[in-house]
This record gives C-alpha cells, sequence and structure tokens, in this order.
C-alpha cells in the first residue's frame, strides 16, 4: 500500500526555518517526480514544489523561490522541504504528492499525503 | 503565469447532475486533472487526463475538456459528494490548480 506520512510542521516565528520531510513507502520512491503542495486555511490548493527522481532538477512557485528548498534522499524513502525566512503567508497545511505519468504522456497527483500544519506567527 | 478559474460554488439537487466548470486560454490543448477533497482529508484524484476515470472512482464522475473549458461532471449526484472540487493542470513543467468549487448537494 502507497503511503506519504509528513511530518516536521509546527509553530514558529515569522523570519524563523523548518525542515517538513515525508517518509515514503509502498512503492520505489526513486522511481517518481514529487512536489508539495500547501494550502491555506479555507483556502485553495496551491503548488509549492518539485524535484525529479534523482533529485538534481528542482522547481519553485514565485512566492517561495529562494526561501525554500526541496530535497530527497532516496535511500531513506524520504522528500523534504527546506522552509527559511517563514512569513506569516506561509501559514498552511503542506501535504506531499506523488506524480504518476500514464495516458498520452498526462500526468496526475495520484497519491497525497495527510498534511502537516505550518504555523507562522509570533 | 497561467491561471484556471472556477465558479466559487455550484449547488445540486440529490439524483441530478452537477458540472463543475474550470476555464482558461485554450485549456482544451491541456490535460487536465480533477481532485476532490472533503473536510479534514487530502485531495483525491476523480478524473485524470481529462475524461478518464482512476480505478475506484465511481462512473458517475466523468469529465470534458474543449476550447477554453474542462467541465466535471457529477450524473445522480449523492450526498456524499459534497466536497471540494479542484481542477489543474501543467503550465511549463509546473503545476496549476483552480480555486475549487464547494459543491453543495442539497
Amino acid at each position: 500500500e502507497v503511503q506519504l506520512v509528513e511530518s516536521g510542521g509546527g509553530l514558529v516565528q515569522p523570519g524563523g526555518s523548518l525542515r517538513l520531510s515525508c517518509a515514503a513507502s509502498g512503492f520505489t520512491f526513486s522511481s517518481y517526480w514529487m512536489h508539495w503542495v500547501r494550502q491555506a486555511p479555507g483556502k485553495g490548493l496551491v503548488w509549492v514544489s518539485r524535484v525529479n527522481t534523482d533529485g538534481s532538477s528542482t522547481k519553485y512557485a514565485d512566492s517561495v523561490k529562494g526561501r525554500f528548498t526541496i530535497s530527497r534522499d532516496n535511500a531513506r524513502n524520504t522528500l523534504y522541504l527546506q522552509m527559511n525566512s517563514l512569513r506569516a503567508e506561509d501559514t498552511a497545511v503542506y501535504y506531499c504528492a506523488r506524480v504518476a505519468c500514464g495516458y498520452e504522456g498526462s500526468c496526475y497527483f495520484d497519491y497525497w499525503g495527510q498534511g502537516t500544519l505550518v504555523t507562522v506567527s509570533s | 503565469s497561467y491561471e484556471l478559474t472556477q465558479p466559487p460554488s455550484v449547488s445540486v439537487s440529490p439524483g441530478q447532475t452537477a458540472s463543475i466548470t474550470c476555464s482558461a486560454d485554450k485549456l482544451g490543448d491541456r490535460y487536465v486533472c480533477w481532485y476532490q477533497q472533503k473536510p479534514g482529508q487530502s485531495p483525491v484524484l476523480v478524473i485524470y487526463a481529462s475524461n478518464k476515470r482512476p480505478s475506484g472512482i465511481p462512473e458517475r464522475f466523468s469529465g470534458s475538456n474543449s476550447g477554453h473549458t474542462a467541465t466535471l461532471t457529477i450524473s445522480g449526484t449523492q450526498a456524499m459528494d459534497e466536497a471540494d472540487y479542484y481542477c489543474q493542470a501543467w503550465d511549463s513543467d509546473t503545476v496549476v490548480f483552480g480555486g475549487g468549487t464547494k459543491l453543495t448537494v442539497l
């Protein structure tokens, strides 16, 4: 059974740092691109970042570029999101999600974690 | 940047057909996915590649995409279908979500 389990969320002051983890199991982690998606309280889904299978290629939303770093450890089957210079507007539930590609190259998020809440407040 | 536009809310009576739209420039040229999210839960994929249904998703869920609009259709809507629905597409190797539509079954 595919499982994605996030951890590392919590309360942090503005300007602070936090590292989120996403432990993967039930599939060959190193074969899949992975993403982080966040959702502010009462708001919609917002894409944050993605990493390719071996970690050599990353991409970020403009709102987090230069402050967040996505990485992965395929030996530990774990995805990370290092968040620095946190702002109040970063407050959200952060989900890790696996991307699968199938029909004619179409890609989609087929599995999501349960999410971890990050609250940025003084 | 590419933007997907959804109506904030849609209401439907039980047993009727619900249609949720997602609009963007030349959206029909891209594949669209749809996710269902119930309160306190993670999103669940209900449609991929614009009109493909993952295993385990009821047949009453269907999708279409043409021109500038993608549509998620729920036939014979049930109370359990009440949720937020998000469309999603890809834009130059990044992901774009619509703002979400709250489906109310009343």
